[in-house]
C-alpha cells in the first residue's frame, strides 16, 4: 500500500525559503519507472503542477518556477524534499506531493493529504 | 506548454442526471498521457481515469473517459451523491505537465 504524507511549515515570511518533506512509503524512489511529483492549489483555485522527480534522479520544473525551485530525493529514507526560494503571498497554498504510477498508468495514482502553507509577514 | 481548458465552468445537474465534462488542449495530446481527477471539499485529488478512458481500479463504471487529439471527454452516466465534485483533466505526456482549471459539479 503506497502512501505519501506532506510536512512543513505552516506559515513562512515573505522572501524566506520554503522547505517541504515528502515522506513516503509502499515503494522505493530508486526503482526504474518510479517519480514523485509536487503539486500546489491555492485557497479556492485549481491544481498547478510544480514539478516530478524520478528514479534516476531526472528532474522537471514549473517553467514559471524553475529559478526559484528545486526538488531532491533522499532514497535511504523515503523522502523528497522541495525547495522554494524567494517566497511571495502568491505563493500561499495547499502543497501536494503524489506519486507517479509506474505500472502502465504514470499519472498521479496516489497523493499526500496536503499541507497549508500561507506566506505572510 | 500545453494549455487545457475545462468547460463548463460549473455544470448544475441533479442526482441520477448525465454529466458530460469537457477538456480542449491547446496543441494535440498523446491520448496515452490524459487523466482525470475528482476533487472532493477539503481532499486530496482521487484519479479516476488515466490514458483518456482506463479507469483506475475501484472507479465506478458510471465514470466514462473518452476522446483523442485536443478534444477529451469525461462523462458521468448518472450522478450519485457522492459524485457532485471538482474534476480536473491532466495532461502527463511532457513536460511542463498542466491541468485543466477545473469544472465544477454541483447539485441543480
Amino acid at each position: 500500500q503506497i502512501t505519501l504524507k506532506e510536512s512543513g511549515p505552516t506559515l513562512v515570511k515573505p522572501t524566506q525559503i520554503l522547505t517541504l518533506t515528502c515522506s513516503f512509503s509502499g515503494f522505493s524512489l530508486s526503482t526504474a519507472g518510479e517519480g514523485v511529483g509536487w503539486i500546489r492549489q491555492p485557497p479556492g483555485k485549481g491544481l498547478e503542477w510544480l514539478g516530478i522527480i524520478y528514479w534516476d534522479d531526472d528532474k522537471r520544473y514549473s517553467p514559471s518556477l524553475s529559478r526559484r525551485l528545486s526538488i531532491t530525493k533522499d532514497t535511504s529514507i523515503n523522502q523528497v524534499v522541495l525547495t522554494l526560494t524567494n517566497v511571495d503571498p502568491v505563493d500561499t497554498a495547499t502543497y501536494f506531493c503524489a506519486h507517479r504510477g509506474s505500472s502502465g498508468s504514470y499519472a498521479f495514482d496516489i497523493w499526500g493529504q496536503g499541507t497549508m502553507v500561507t506566506v505572510s509577514s | 506548454e500545453i494549455v487545457l481548458a475545462q468547460s463548463p465552468g460549473i455544470l448544475s445537474l441533479s442526482p441520477g442526471e448525465r454529466a458530460t465534462l469537457s477538456c480542449r488542449a491547446s496543441q494535440t495530446v498523446d491520448s496515452r498521457y490524459l487523466a482525470w481527477y475528482q476533487q472532493r471539499p477539503g481532499q486530496a485529488p482521487r484519479l479516476l481515469i488515466f490514458g483518456a478512458s482506463s479507469r483506475t481500479t475501484g472507479v465506478a463504471d458510471r465514470f466514462t473517459g473518452s476522446g483523442s487529439g485536443t478534444d477529451f471527454t469525461l462523462t458521468i452516466s448518472r450522478l450519485e451523491p457522492e459524485d457532485f465534485a471538482v474534476y480536473y483533466c491532466h495532461h502527463y505526456g511532457s513536460s511542463p505537465q498542466t491541468f485543466g482549471q477545473g469544472t465544477k459539479v454541483e447539485v441543480k
